[in-house]
């Protein structure tokens, strides 16, 4: 079965400072997806990244970035130089990658505040 | 802006009524996907539906039921409803198809949710 586990609840920081959101996923899947979405105050869930299991290089997207360890099964992600637009709830994701065993595992989320 | 529409926006019923939550995906996604976010059970995925034919299912309870009509939207009828069946109710489209397995196309794409409250 699969299980992701955020286990941070909240966080919060001053703005400008920058915040890692942690996430260890198990699977017994050789090939497999990863996510992170996030969820405003407003309730929609955002897509922000997916990664394939066979491709461990990390990626940045502005002042996103994203570290992934298979070695750790981790998918951490990062906020550089936070801004109060960046409060939200974020969700990290897993998924196998057959047709038909989509379905995405979602962990529990980690609540950010950005403090002005 | 997803691309994938539900109604209604905001739902309130009684406990023991039927309600029918609606979703159209984004154009061209022939995958849809619902889940349930609820306080104690967090994000969790109900069933998923691809061109017409249920693909998987989770966590549905029997009183929770959904089809995907030709025009590929969906609706999920929840009846005999609870106050613990009170959440929000997300349906979520992907261009996935068969024939791509390790090169899966699964990036889904929320809608804005259906917040169904049960008093």
């Amino acid at each position: 079965a699969q299980k992701v586990t955020q286990a941070q609840t909240e966080i919060s920081v001053v703005e400008k400072e920058d915040v890692t959101l942690d996430c260890v996923y198990e699977t017994r899947d050789t090939t497999y997806y990863l996510f992170w979405y996030k969820q405003p105050p407003s309730g929609e869930l955002v897509f922000l990244i997916r990664r394939n299991s066979f491709d461990e290089q990390n990626e940045i997207s502005g002042r996103y970035s994203w570290n992934f360890q298979k070695s750790t099964s981790s998918f951490n992600f990062t906020i550089t130089a936070s801004q109060v637009v960046d409060s939200a709830v974020y969700f990290c994701a897993l998924s196998e990658a057959n047709f038909g065993n989509e379905k995405l595992t979602f962990g529990t989320g980690t609540r950010l505040t950005i403090i002005p | 802006d997803s691309g994938v529409t539900q109604t209604p926006k905001h739902l309130i019923t009684a406990t023991g009524q039927r309600v029918t939550l609606r979703c159209s995906p984004r154009s061209g996604d022939l995958s849809v996907y619902w889940y349930q976010q609820s306080l104690d059970q967090g994000l969790q995925f109900l069933i998923q539906y691809y061109n017409g034919e249920e693909r998987a299912k989770g966590n549905i309870l029997e009183r929770f039921s959904a089809q995907q009509f030709p025009d590929l939207h969906s609706e999920l009828n929840l009846s005999s409803l609870e106050l613990g069946d009170s959440a929000l109710y997300f349906c979520a489209s992907s261009a996935s198809r068969p024939g791509l397995a390790g090169r899966l196309v699964n990036e889904q794409f929320f809608g804005p949710g259906t917040r169904l409250t049960v008093l």
